[in-house]
């Protein structure tokens, strides 16, 4: 079964701290993965997507890393502001026919002042 | 604004009761789903119509149907509401490249509660 697991589950950190979210997942056939910030209230926005061949994929201060032999990928934030507090979800997808989604349950990340 | 639009923001349901999600989109994606999200789980798929005229099951499909009214629209109904089906309900869309879709974009949500 395709499962995406994300820790940690929630995090504090100051602002101006930099931060790092972790993504495990075993989707198969891997196709590519998705880093989403979800603030309170509304949908889920689209920071990064990497193809199997993509190491680094930067977002101004977000950076997302991705090894595909270990099927882990890390979400970054470098100088947090007030405004990163939201849940970050982990997304991989799979094709085999069409494209499948498989979502993590999110890091609920808190910035405090 | 371009996005994906979805009404109502809230809704309070009665058991039994019935009622239909909307959503529209104005990017001209051919591609729409239906996902709902729980408390400690991951959004899952409730049903999706990867082009106008068609609709297919996702994860959850139990207790809802769809309808793909043209390409804009693609809505949600509820036949009689369950207390299991209080969720926060997400419409998305995206553009359909061969097996792979581009552009993922969802709306801001339905939050709905079944008493």
């Amino acid at each position: 079964k395709n499962q995406v697991e994300q820790s940690p589950q929630s995090l504090i950190i100051l602002e101006g701290k930099n931060c790092t979210l972790q993504c495990n997942y075993t989707v198969s056939p891997f196709s590519n993965l998705r880093w989403y910030k979800q603030d309170t209230g509304r949908g889920p926005v689209s920071l990064t997507i990497m193809t199997f061949s993509e190491n680094t994929k930067s977002n101004g201060r977000y950076t997302a890393t991705l090894d595909a032999d270990t099927k882990q990928s890390s979400l970054h934030i470098t100088a947090s502001q007030l405004s990163d507090s939201a849940s970050y979800i982990c997304v991989v997808s799979a094709i085999f026919g069409n494209e499948k989604l498989t979502f993590g349950t999110g890091t609920r990340l808190t910035i405090i002042p | 604004n371009a996005g994906v639009t979805q009404t109502p923001k809230f809704q309070v349901l009665k058991t039994g009761q019935s009622m239909t999600l909307q959503c529209a989109q104005d990017m001209n994606h051919n591609s729409m789903y239906w996902y709902r999200q729980d408390p400690g789980m991951g959004l899952r798929l409730i049903y999706y119509s990867a082009s106008e005229g068609t609709t297919d099951k996702g994860e959850v499909p139990n207790g809802y149907n769809v309808s793909r009214l043209n390409k804009r629209e693609f809505s949600l109904r509820l036949e009689s509401a369950a207390p299991s089906q209080t969720s926060v309900y997400f419409c998305a869309s995206s553009e359909k490249q061969g097996s792979r879709n581009y552009g993922y974009t969802f709306g801001s949500g339905t939050r709905l509660t079944v008493v």
